[in-house]
C-alpha cells in the first residue's frame, strides 16, 4: 500500500545551519506531496505542496522538490531559525484517498 | 481563509462520562471532515471520514461505537468519546477538505483529552 518514510529525528542544529529531513514514498498512483509542520501543542499547518513530478512547493524559506525518479520529497533550508523548531510530517494523497502520514521528524533549533 | 476551529481546546473528564469535541469550518463549506488521533511524539491515526448527511467510515479497528462522529452541516463535525477511559487520553485532530480545492485539508488546533 501508499506508505510515506521519514528520516528519524530528532534533528538538532544550530541557528543558520542548513536543514535537510528527508522524504521518500511509495504510492500505486501519481499522488500529491505534502509537508506539515506543527508546533508544540498546535494542530498541523500545511508547509508546502507539489503535485506533480518536478514542481517544487516553497514556503517561508523551505523548499522541496517533488523528484518521481527517487520517488522523494525532501524539505531543505538554507538558513534555520530558532522559531523553526517543530515537528515537520511529510504526506501524500492521491485521488480523493486518505492523507498518508510519515512518522514525523522533530526539529530543535539553539541559538 | 480557510480555517478551521476546535472546542474545547482541551479537557478533563472523569473515566466513564462522555466528552465531545466540535469541529467547525469558519470561512468555508467542507464536504468532508477527518477526524484524527495523536499520541505523544507519533503521527496522526486517521480514526474516520465524515461527509456532510451520511454516516461516518471509520478506519480499521477503531470502535465506531464508542467515538461517535455527527456531520450535521458543511461547517460543522462532532466527535463524541463515549464511556470515556484512561487509555482514550490523546490529543485530537479535526481537518476539513475545501469542496472546490480537491485533496488540500485544513487542520483544527487539536483538543487534548484527559481521562482521569
Amino acid at each position: 500500500g501508499d506508505s510515506v518514510t521519514q528520516m528519524e529525528g530528532p534533528v538538532t542544529l544550530s541557528e543558520e545551519a542548513f536543514l535537510t529531513i528527508n522524504c521518500t514514498y511509495t504510492a500505486t498512483g501519481y499522488p500529491s506531496l505534502f509537508w506539515y509542520v506543527q508546533y508544540p501543542g498546535e494542530g498541523l499547518q500545511l508547509l508546502l505542496k507539489a503535485t506533480k513530478a518536478d514542481d517544487k512547493g516553497s514556503n517561508k524559506g523551505f523548499e522541496a522538490t517533488y523528484r518521481k525518479e527517487t520517488t522523494s520529497f525532501h524539505l531543505e533550508k538554507g538558513s534555520v531559525q530558532v522559531s523553526d523548531s517543530a515537528v515537520y510530517f511529510c504526506a501524500l494523497i492521491w485521488g480523493y484517498n486518505k492523507l498518508i502520514f510519515g512518522a514525523g521528524t522533530r526539529l530543535a533549533v539553539h541559538p | 481563509g480557510a480555517v478551521v476551529s476546535q472546542h474545547p481546546s482541551w479537557v478533563i473528564c472523569k473515566s466513564g462520562t462522555s466528552v465531545k469535541i466540535e469541529c467547525r469550518s469558519l470561512d468555508f463549506q467542507a464536504t468532508t471532515m477527518f477526524w484524527y488521533r495523536q499520541f505523544p511524539k507519533q503521527s496522526l491515526m486517521l480514526m474516520a471520514t465524515s461527509n456532510e448527511g451520511s454516516k461516518a467510515t471509520y478506519e480499521q479497528g477503531v470502535e465506531k461505537d464508542k467515538f461517535l462522529i455527527n456531520h450535521a452541516s458543511l461547517t460543522l463535525s462532532t466527535l463524541t468519546v463515549t464511556s470515556a477511559h484512561p487509555e482514550d487520553s490523546s490529543f485530537y485532530i479535526c481537518s476539513a477538505r475545501v469542496i472546490r480545492e480537491g485533496h488540500e485539508q485544513y487542520f483544527g488546533p487539536g483538543t487534548r483529552l484527559t481521562v482521569t
